[in-house]
């Protein structure tokens, strides 16, 4: 069974340039997560989508920041505007079944705004 | 707010020796606990959880961790560290009442980079 998987694993961009993160979950997968650590601090709940909707999005940092997912399969978060404190490792995770308390992550995305 | 706080950004222990990770919690309702670990060039995985049931929780690879409600702690042990320990491990809190008992909101801790020394 494929595990969760994100790309690009590490993307470079200039500040004001856009970048798409991508995540694909584990087959069947219906919650879908995404995390982001700033470097030194700790990693934070960006959004939860059940399915195609949003269940939850109240750590989305701005509006420069679109998660979405698209037939309720693979996910997408689009910065547009990168800025410089967008810099840090994006997680991807995906769950079936929540009474059981395990997340499976991706390696995750790392993006570098310069 | 929840808030995890973990003692020691680095550990280094020796092999075959005690690892102890501390993980300090605040919560104003009894949280599900967890620890995760992160391996070189992986994504996190789950160790062990507590959600509410036996107080000594059993992980993979050795580990465990005790929830203790009146120190606020769920300090993660192994009592012989080995080389393929070397890793960075989370402790992370959800709230049990939060989305009818969705565990996926998690409020994770800085993290614990554990080094195995020969």
């Amino acid at each position: 069974e494929a595990g969760v998987t994100q790309f690009p694993s590490h993307s470079v961009i200039e500040k004001g340039q856009t970048v798409t993160l991508r995540c694909d979950p584990i087959s069947g997968h219906d919650n879908l997560y995404w995390y982001r650590r700033v470097m030194g601090k700790e990693i934070k709940f960006l959004l939860h989508f059940v399915k195609e909707s949003k269940q939850d999005e109240s750590g989305m940092p701005n509006n420069r920041f679109l998660a979405e997912r698209t037939g309720g399969t693979y996910s997408t978060l689009k910065v547009q505007p990168a800025e410089l404190e967008d810099s840090g490792v994006y997680f991807c995770a995906s769950s079936q079944d929540l009474t059981t308390g395990e997340l499976f992550f991706g390696e995750g995305s790392r993006l570098t705004v310069l | 707010a929840q808030s995890v706080t973990q003692l020691g950004s680095h550990v280094s222990v020796s092999e075959g020796a005690l690892v102890l990770l501390r993980c300090n919690y605040s919560s104003s309702v009894p949280p599900y606990l967890f620890w995760y670990v992160q391996y070189p060039n992986q994504g996190l995985q789950l160790l062990l959880k507590y959600t509410s049931a036996a107080t000594l929780v059993k992980g993979i690879n050795g580990f465990e961790a005790e929830f203790k409600k009146s120190e606020t702690s769920f300090h993660l042990t192994k009592p012989s560290a080995h080389m393929s320990d070397a890793a960075e491990y989370f402790c992370a809190v959800s709230d049990p009442l939060k989305y009818g008992g969705s565990q996926g909101n998690l409020i994770f801790g800085k993290g614990t980079k554990l080094s195995v020394k020969p």
